[in-house]
């Protein structure tokens, strides 16, 4: 079973600081996945990360695939409210042929005024 | 449409009793994805159908859970006899198709609590 571990698991913040989650696993994942997710919503794709040690940019948000593609990141720069929600990271196996996804454990972030 | 659709959107059931959870694909999409996510976890796989077969169904927690696709394009997720470990929110999703890197779009869910 391939298991996604996110850190941390609640990140409370004011407006304006920085921030890094973790995304982490023993498993090499073919490529992978962050959602943003709101309350009574579904995930919303923020990213796909494909290639060992790619870093992607999205205004204030980087995120960075590992080299060895087990582990990713979330760096959100400068966070404003409406950055709050529920980050998650998924991974895509390397085998099969269905690109299920194995969701990480989730951190919830609040950023307040 | 434009969007995943899921309907309905809150479902409360008596133990014991069956619910069909309706899921409307974006148009097109080959791929269709049921999910469940537990109250503050991530969602976990369920079952997956490309156009209306049911390719992979190794996530469905028991003999219980049934997902259908006839015609290729609206699912039907079916649980019987629901039990209180049933409550969760479903999550369907579908993309253009099953291979990587494509995206893929998630529908609002349906919110199940079984008393």
């Amino acid at each position: 079973t391939q298991l996604l571990e996110q850190s941390p698991q609640f990140l409370s913040i004011q407006e304006g600081e920085n921030l890094t989650v973790y995304c982490n696993s023993s498993s090499v994942f073919s490529s992978l996945q962050w959602y943003r997710q709101e309350p009574g919503e579904g995930p919303v794709l923020l990213v796909t990360v494909v290639t060992g040690g790619e870093v992607k940019k999205l205004k204030r948000l980087t995120f960075q695939f590992g080299d060895a593609r087990k582990d990713s990141s979330l760096h959100i720069t400068a966070a404003q409210p409406g950055d709050t929600g529920l980050y998650l990271c998924a991974g895509i196996g390397n085998t099969g042929t269905a690109s299920k996804l194995t969701f990480g454990t989730g951190t919830r972030l609040q950023v307040t005024l | 449409g434009a969007g995943v659709s899921q309907s309905p959107r809150y479902k409360v059931a008596k133990r014991g009793q069956d619910v069909a959870l309706r899921c409307d694909p974006i148009s097109g999409h080959v791929s269709l994805f049921w999910y469940q996510q537990a109250l503050g976890q991530g969602p976990e796989f369920l079952t997956y159908f490309q156009n209306e077969a049911q390719l992979d169904k190794s996530g469905l927690p028991s003999d219980r859970f049934f997902a259908e696709r006839p015609e290729g394009s609206v699912s039907t997720l079916k649980i019987q006899r629901t039990q209180q470990e049933d409550s969760a929110v479903y999550l369907c999703a579908s993309s253009l198709a099953g291979w990587r890197p494509y995206g893929y779009t998630f529908g609002s869910g349906t919110r199940l609590t079984v008393v």
